[in-house]
């Protein structure tokens, strides 16, 4: 079953603007996960976050947590074609299994 | 850059066939995943295996999926007979786990299965 949800489905910008994904879980967690998926390719990962974390960036990624609200958000900045894909978030449960969520499909225009 | 390696990349078979996909984790890697990917369902867990020991294959249909690690760099996924509801996108992830830590999980480009 899906813990984590992400929202909204699907997102089209423009080349250069930014693109904001939420994900929102309903059990707690240890530590909550972002991934990329390019068209016909596997999963990558992008950024692990901890529970006592509440902001993480790496490179033009940035993501929050708020246990409180069991929610996170993924921001991508000044956004490229190549940034074109789907985006998980995974949440971890017993046994170190991930629960992944249905996934953002960001389309950037060039 | 180590990589997950899955292979076959797809496969077209028909129904009741025999089907094994296979996966080579990144060496030094102890944990191992089997995913299956539809529009439908999204990303299910099917597998895992620690330190070659299977330790949960309970969102695997046991009458026609079996799932072993041979040895430490490869781990087969099989279905027997298949069905044209198998049809899907099987990954295979591994990890180092560290105890107590999910740690990322590295995922290969996948097996396309299409079932007829």
């Amino acid at each position: 079953s899906q813990q984590g949800e992400e929202d909204p489905q699907a997102l089209s910008i423009q080349e250069g603007e930014n693109a904001t994904m939420n994900c929102s879980y309903k059990t707690s967690i240890n530590n909550l996960q972002w991934y990329r998926q390019n068209s016909g390719r596997g999963l990558v990962h992008l950024i692990l976050i901890r529970s006592n974390e509440r902001e993480k960036h790496s490179g033009r990624l940035r993501v929050t947590l708020d246990t409180s609200k069991k929610s996170s958000s993924l921001l991508i900045t000044a956004s490229r074609a190549a940034d074109t894909a789907s985006y998980f978030c995974a949440t971890d449960r017993a046994d170190y299994k991930l629960s992944f969520g249905a996934g953002t499909t960001v389309t950037v225009r060039a | 850059d180590a990589r997950v390696t899955q292979t076959p990349r797809h496969k077209v078979t028909e129904m009741g066939q025999e089907v094994t996909m296979r996966c080579q984790p990144i060496l030094g890697h102890n944990t191992v995943f089997w995913y299956r990917q539809t529009m439908m369902q999204g990303l299910e867990l099917l597998a895992y295996f620690r330190n070659r020991a299977p330790l949960d294959d309970s969102g695997m249909p046991k009458d026609r999926f079996s799932a072993e690690m041979p040895d430490a760099t490869l781990a087969t996924l099989k279905i027997q007979p298949s069905e044209p509801r198998d049809s899907a996108v099987y990954f295979c992830a591994s990890e180092r786990a560290v105890s107590g830590f999910n740690q990322p999980q590295h995922f290969g480009d996948g097996t396309r299965l299409s079932i007829l």
